[in-house]
C-alpha cells in the first residue's frame, strides 16, 4: 500500500538537544511538506520541497532544518534554536505543487515533547 | 493579509445534519479544501472546491462562494464516527507556488 510513514510517533527531548523526525513516502510524489500543529491553531507550514535537492522555508522555519536528498525522504531536524518545539508534527506529500486539486496526503504525525 | 475563520466546536445528534462554516480573506485564491482529522491522526482529504457551487460526495457536500469568501461543509446522516475535527484550507497562488493555509479546525462531537 502506498503512503507516508513518519517516525517516531512519540519523542521526548531534553532542552538543548537536536532531534530529527523521519518522513518517507512511496507515492512517487514530487512535493513534500512539514507542518506543525498546536492546539487552537491551524496547521502551519515549516518547510516544503517541490523536487529532490530543493527546498524552501515556510512560514515558521526558524529553528528547523530539512534535507531532500532522495525523492522518497524529507527528514526534519528540530534544533535547539527552536524556542517552543513541543508540538504535533505532520509530514505531507502531493503529486506536485501546481497541478489541479493538489491534494495533500498526510502521515500519521510525530508528537514531540520537550522536557 | 490572510485569515480563515471557522467555529471552534460544534455538537450534533446521530442521524442529523450539520453545517460547518468557513470564511476566508486572501489574495490569489486558488481553491478551498476540507480535511477530516480524528484526534492524534493524520488529516484526510474530504472535498475540493475551486468554482462557485455545491460539490456532493456521498454523505458529505461542500459549497463555495468566492465573492463572499465563504464555504461550508454539510454532513448528512451523522454517524458517531464523524466525531472529528474538520479543517478548512485555502490554496493561495503565491509567486507561482500554491500555498495551502489552514484554519484552526472545528471539533465536531456527535452524540447518540
Amino acid at each position: 500500500d502506498g503512503g507516508i510513514t513518519q517516525s517516531p510517533k512519540y519523542l521526548f527531548r531534553k532542552e538543548g538537544q537536536n532531534v530529527t523526525l523521519s518522513c518517507e513516502q512511496n507515492l512517487n510524489h514530487d512535493a513534500m511538506y512539514w507542518y506543525r500543529q498546536d492546539p487552537g491553531q491551524g496547521l502551519r507550514l515549516i518547510y516544503y520541497s517541490q523536487i529532490v535537492n530543493d527546498f524552501q522555508k515556510g512560514d515558521i522555519a526558524e529553528g528547523y532544518s530539512v534535507s531532500r536528498e532522495k525523492k522518497e525522504s524529507f527528514p526534519l531536524t528540530v534544533t535547539s534554536a527552536q524556542k517552543n518545539p513541543t508540538a504535533f508534527y505532520l509530514c505531507a506529500s502531493s503529486i506536485d505543487h501546481r497541478s489541479g486539486a493538489n491534494v495533500l496526503t498526510f502521515g500519521a504525525g510525530s508528537r514531540l515533547t520537550v522536557l | 493579509g490572510q485569515n480563515i475563520d471557522q467555529p471552534t466546536e460544534m455538537t450534533a445528534t446521530e442521524g442529523a445534519i450539520v453545517q460547518i462554516n468557513c470564511t476566508y480573506q486572501t489574495s490569489g485564491f486558488n481553491g478551498l479544501f476540507w480535511y477530516q482529522q480524528h484526534a492524534g491522526e493524520a488529516p484526510t482529504f474530504l472535498s475540493y472546491n475551486v468554482l462557485d457551487g455545491l460539490e456532493e460526495k456521498g454523505r458529505f457536500s461542500s459549497f463555495l462562494s468566492r465573492s463572499k469568501g465563504y464555504s461550508y461543509l454539510l454532513l448528512k446522516e451523522l454517524q458517531m464516527k464523524d466525531s472529528a475535527s474538520y479543517l478548512c484550507a485555502v490554496r493561495r497562488d503565491s509567486g507561482g507556488y500554491n500555498k495551502l493555509i489552514f484554519g484552526a479546525g472545528t471539533r465536531l462531537a456527535v452524540h447518540p
